[in-house]
């Protein structure tokens, strides 16, 4: 079966760097992508990494290994309003994206 | 970006009534639109995926006559959910994709149902 792996709370502190890792096991890889979800909203993109290597937008960082079915999403210069769920979802060979259940990160003083 | 708006944000209906979540792509013309469940921390539950013109392809489990999609034109898309029940209250959320860009979906805002 189709599986997604993420931890499902993390916590850090304001201005610190986290990394929130991503396992997955699916039928065929399109790309694999990262997701910001605040409590009662929906997901916003974050990241989409479809090569293996480090994608830098920011403050954000999204890593991809292919061989090892592993992404890790590295947030740097943490910030409280980065309090959310991330996401990781990975698209498969029918160009449907699996999601995992999220990550939920608290940010504290 | 691309916008993609849904109405209404919030509803509350009574029982075995029924509720249509519209869903509209506002600057790209979306060739596919996918609709999603999503239970208090748990994550997207996708429940049907349509393409302009042509009818819905449903996930396993999801009932096509209880979740009616319509995908009219490019930019709209409605769920319907007919003779909602208390266990149909949940976070309902759209995405559309465009031909051009179908790997990256842009999400509406999502549609919190409240069935009583």
């Amino acid at each position: 079966g189709q599986n997604i792996d993420q931890p499902t709370e993390m916590t850090a502190t304001e201005g610190a760097i986290v990394q929130i890792n991503c396992t997955y096991q699916t039928s065929g890889f399109n790309g694999l992508f990262w997701y910001q979800q605040h409590a009662g909203e929906a997901p916003t993109f974050l990241s989409y990494n479809v090569l293996d290597g480090l994608e830098e937008k920011g403050r954000f960082s999204s890593f991809l290994s292919r061989s090892k079915g592993y992404s890790y999403l590295l947030l740097k210069e943490l910030q409280m309003k980065d309090s959310a769920s991330y996401l990781c979802a990975v698209m498969d060979s029918n160009y449907q994206l699996i999601w995992g259940a999220g990550t939920k990160l608290i940010i504290k003083p | 970006g691309a916008v993609v708006s849904q109405h209404p944000s919030r509803v509350i209906c009574k029982s075995g009534t029924s509720v249509k979540i519209e869903c509209r792509s506002l600057d790209f013309q979306a060739t596919t639109m996918f609709w999603y469940r999503q239970f208090p921390k748990q994550s997207l539950m996708l429940m049907a995926t349509s393409n302009e013109g042509s009818k819905a392809t449903y996930e396993q489990g999801v009932e096509k006559d209880k979740f009616l999609i319509n995908h009219a034109s490019l930019t709209l898309s409605t769920l319907t959910v007919t003779s909602a029940h208390p266990e149909d209250s949940s976070f309902y959320i759209c995405s559309a994709a465009s031909g051009d860009s179908s790997y990256e979906q842009y999400f509406g805002p999502g549609t919190r149902l409240t069935v009583t």
